[in-house]
């Protein structure tokens, strides 16, 4: 089976802290994703990673940067978190085209 | 206009019931198409994939309709563990997937 990890599960941040969501994949896919999801919005996709340290945009990649140095794993990055990144995080990774995504188990962050 | 529209319910169904499910989709150009389950405060795990043929796997059947551009899932005989959020995936542009927000479904004993 495909395992996806997020580190850390819940986490309690100040506001303009830096943060890092990590995410490892072991299933040598190529394709990485992260994700956050709330309520009535669904999930939207921050940023998205097709090979090492190559990345692009997704649809909502203010506030936030990725790193991918290694082909299993893919960071997230908070810069300086506020409240409004509150949310559920979702790290995805996907292998060949055509195959579904498969997610870690999430990382729920507040911002306080 | 979102990509994907899926009905957010709840449905709420007595054990033993069928129930259905629609989401539409905007891109006709979308080239493949999942049904996600989701428990509360759970990561979406993949229910099926959905074929242009129509496609079943047990009490479960999906569908697609291009022409129209929707999806549908058809859960039969309910059961208490079928109580999650479904949600509809939509995949173009390689790496390009749409998530409607889900509909959320309760079975009642």
């Amino acid at each position: 089976d495909v395992k996806v990890t997020q580190s850390s599960r819940y986490l309690v941040k100040r506001t303009g802290e830096k943060v890092f969501l990590e995410c490892v994949q072991d299933m040598d896919h190529e394709n990485m994703f992260w994700y956050r999801q709330d309520p009535g919005l669904g999930l939207r996709l921050i940023y998205f990673s097709y090979d090492v340290k190559m990345k692009e945009k997704g649809d909502i990649p203010e506030g936030y940067s990725v790193s991918r140095e290694k082909k299993e794993r893919f960071s997230l990055i908070l810069e300086s978190a506020s409240t409004n990144q509150t949310s559920m995080y979702l790290c995805a990774s996907r292998g060949t085209p055509g195959n579904t995504i498969y997610f870690g188990e999430g990382s729920w962050l507040t911002v306080v | 206009r979102k990509e994907v529209e899926q009905d957010p319910g709840p449905f709420n169904v007595p054990e033993g019931a069928t129930v259905a499910f629609n989401c539409t989709y905007s891109n006709s150009a979308s080239q493949s198409f999942f049904w996600y389950r989701q428990d509360c405060r759970k990561e979406p795990k993949l229910l099926m994939s959905v074929y242009s043929s129509g496609n079943e796997d047990g009490r479960f059947t999906a569908q697609l309709n291009r022409a129209s551009q929707y999806i549908s899932l058809l859960i039969r005989d309910s059961k208490l563990s079928d109580s999650a959020t479904y949600l509809c995936v939509v995949n173009y542009n390689f790496n390009k997937f749409y998530f409607g927000s889900g509909t959320k479904l309760n079975v009642k004993p």
